[in-house]
């Protein structure tokens, strides 16, 4: 049960497109098409932006977009924008439980 | 609306016990399993149990099993985290969650928990 392995940073300029990408294994993210994404914004609860992969809860911007590529997915935020600033949490099924990624801090330069 | 609350949080000395409660309301407790989330201070998050919507299955991390119990009451719309032998490790915000399929789709605001003598 040990984390999914993220980056601790990314940045990019408003209008940028910036990827973040969550490193498991075949017990967990490349087991199972249950990868969630949250994003976190400082003293506030996680909010989920991706299930399933690929799949955005309504209301969320299309900007948001995930993928997943073997032990590896990977969320995408397309056309940056400075409320995009925050912490992102990848999340994976691993048949029973759930291991959380380590984090992602998204600064807008 | 969807709303969960978390209560019970609060300072502990370590060894010591503590529960934590999660009210919900604006859907049907009864049909969703449900989950307890928890966040040291300027760390990431960690899953660390889930139980289904009867209660009849439930799932641990390693590192609570043993000291930790999640349990619900459908009748009364509450979610529980019984937390023993607490550690000074322990000291976070716990989040009580909703499932919506294999996603946590609705968060508490979290309740915290310090671990301390």
């Amino acid at each position: 049960q040990s984390a999914l392995t993220q980056p601790r940073s990314v940045s990019g300029s408003p209008g940028q497109s910036v990827a973040i990408s969550c490193t498991g294994t075949s017990s967990d993210v490349g087991g199972y098409n249950y990868v969630s994404w949250y994003q976190q914004h400082p003293d506030t609860a996680p909010k989920l932006i991706i299930s399933d992969v690929t799949k955005r809860p309504s209301g969320v911007p299309d900007r948001f977009s995930g993928s997943k590529s073997g032990n590896t997915a990977s969320l995408t935020i397309s056309g940056l924008q400075a409320e995009d600033e925050a912490d992102y949490y990848c999340c994976s099924y691993a048949g029973n439980n759930y291991v959380f990624g380590t984090g992602t801090k998204v600064t807008v330069l | 609306e969807v709303q969960l609350v978390e209560s019970g949080g609060g300072l502990v000395q370590p060894g010591g016990s503590l529960r934590l409660s999660c009210a919900a309301s604006g859907f049907t407790f009864s049909g969703y399993w449900m989950s307890w989330v928890r966040q040291a201070p300027g760390k990431g998050l960690e899953w660390l149990a889930n139980i289904k919507r009867d209660g009849g299955e439930i799932y641990y991390v390693d590192s609570v099993k043993g000291r930790f119990t999640i349990s619900r009451d459908n009748a009364k719309n509450s979610l529980y985290l019984q937390m023993n032998s607490l550690r000074a490790e322990d000291t976070a915000v716990y989040y009580c969650a909703r499932y919506t399929d294999y996603a946590l789709a609705y968060w508490g605001q979290g309740t915290l928990v310090t671990v301390s003598s």
